[in-house]
């Protein structure tokens, strides 16, 4: 089945300490993204990557960073986090054609004390 | 600037009457423009998408949208509500002429189906 999965789900965790969301496509898609989801703002796009090694920053990119290593992988690094980074955060895949859809995963949602 | 703005943040019908998400856009480009839906503590899920190659489209679980560009909107419609179509929905307009890799999301709407 044609799929995004990020983990964890759901996570609870305190200011400062590293976390990592990882993401996982297994469409062989060139794009990945990651958003993330507050009331009232639709999605902001935190980073994108084109291709393996090729990563560019997106709307908010501004205490995230992220990787692509692997094609199939694009994890989420927040090194330090904060309250204001408390939020349910999407990652999605597209092929590299235009007008094609992005694929969204089922969501992380993050709670930073 | 690609932009995108969704005019009802919540929308309620009774279930059995026609739906409208209203949706206006503005691009630079001839844009690609979508409607996704998401539903409780799930992702996304396309509806569907206009591409430029009709204007009136259709999408899955009797949802349809004509893109106006006289207008600059692309309207979501159904024409009979179900308990099932309660969820959020997203208007959606591509940022690049080539690709999909950028999306500019509206912040949504929220459709309430009454019994």
């Amino acid at each position: 089945e044609a799929q995004v999965t990020q983990n964890p789900r759901y996570l609870i965790t305190v200011t400062g300490k590293k976390l990592t969301v990882t993401c996982s496509q297994n469409m062989n898609h060139e794009y990945m993204s990651w958003y993330r989801q507050d009331p009232g703002l639709g999605l902001r796009q935190i980073y994108y990557s084109m291709n393996v090694e090729v990563t560019d920053k997106g709307d908010v990119p501004e205490g995230y960073k992220v990787s692509r290593k692997e094609k199939r992988n694009f994890p989420l690094i927040l090194e330090s986090p904060s309250p204001n980074q408390t939020s349910l955060y999407f990652c999605a895949s597209s092929p590299r054609q235009a007008a094609q859809p992005q694929h969204f995963g089922d969501g992380t949602r993050l709670s930073i004390l | 600037a690609q932009s995108v703005t969704q005019l009802d943040s919540h929308v309620s019908v009774s279930e059995g009457t026609p739906v409208l998400l209203r949706c206006n856009y503005s691009s630079s480009y001839s844009p690609s423009l979508f409607w996704y839906v998401q539903h409780p503590n799930k992702g996304l899920q396309l509806l569907l998408k206009y591409t430029s190659a009709a204007t009136l489209v259709k999408g899955i679980n009797g949802f349809e949208a004509e893109f106006k560009k006289s207008e600059t909107s692309f309207h979501l419609t159904k024409p009979s509500a179900h308990m099932s179509d309660a969820a959020e929905y997203f208007c959606v307009v591509s940022d690049h002429p080539d690709s999909s890799y950028k999306l500019i999301f509206g912040s949504g709407t929220r459709l309430l189906v009454r019994p």
